[in-house]
């Protein structure tokens, strides 16, 4: 079956760097993402990696995908109070279906 | 701003009442993916509409039950509430390129 883990907090300090790791169960899934959810607002896109890719950057965004442990992390360099959200993981299965399935959501809290 | 509109943002209600969300997609997108977010059981897929058809279900109640209609908007009908449907309920569409854009939620309280 599927399922998706992740650490459900992260405390960091400003301008140092944050990385939020995530395991997931399904080899076949074929895309990964990292969604961001704000206080009070929905979920939003951040990056996402392709099965076949070991890493992505993205700014200060670099996703690093171990396919053989079934392990993705993000790491955000230079943290922000604005990157305090909770970052959540989702993975989905290969062929038409488009429905990811999430992990419970990490929450980041930066801190001075 | 994603795009997708969801009404009410709040709600309170009691147990045994029947409410009704209503979402409306991001302008052109015709998949519509209705999430429950509750703090014990994360984010949990319910049920998709494509284009006024079902699609895909998850793990949506019997009581629960959902529809599309044929200018794309969807509500998600919630009926014989329990205590434990207390919970953020996502409206989130798509375009066919694998990235969901979500609504704000609906906030539902069941005293």
């Amino acid at each position: 079956g599927e399922d998706v883990e992740q650490s459900l907090f992260l405390s960091v300090r400003e301008g140092d760097s944050s990385v939020i790791n995530c395991t997931y169960t399904d080899s076949s899934s074929t895309y990964l993402y990292w969604y961001k959810q704000e206080p009070g607002a929905g979920l939003q896109l951040l990056t996402y990696i392709f099965s076949n890719m070991d890493m992505k950057q993205d700014q200060r965004l670099t996703v690093l995908l171990n396919k053989k442990d079934k392990h993705l992390s993000l790491r955000i360099a230079d943290t922000q109070t604005g990157d305090s959200a909770i970052y959540f993981c989702a993975e989905t299965p290969p062929g038409g279906s488009y429905i990811p399935t999430f992990g419970r959501g990490t929450s980041l809290i930066v801190h001075p | 701003d994603s795009g997708v509109t969801q009404t009410p943002k709040h709600l309170i209600t009691a147990t045994g009442q029947r409410v009704t969300l209503r979402c409306s997609p991001r302008s052109g997108d015709l998949s519509v993916y209705w999430y429950q977010q509750s703090l014990d059981q994360g984010l949990q897929f319910l049920i998709q509409y494509y284009n006024g058809e079902e699609r895909a279900k998850g793990n949506i109640l019997e009581r629960f039950s959902a529809q599309q209609f044929p200018d794309l908007h969807s509500e998600l009908n919630l009926s014989s509430l329990e205590l434990g449907d207390s919970a953020l309920y996502f409206c989130a569409s798509s375009g066919g390129d694998r990235e969901l854009f979500f609504g704000e939620g609906s906030r539902l309280t069941v005293l």
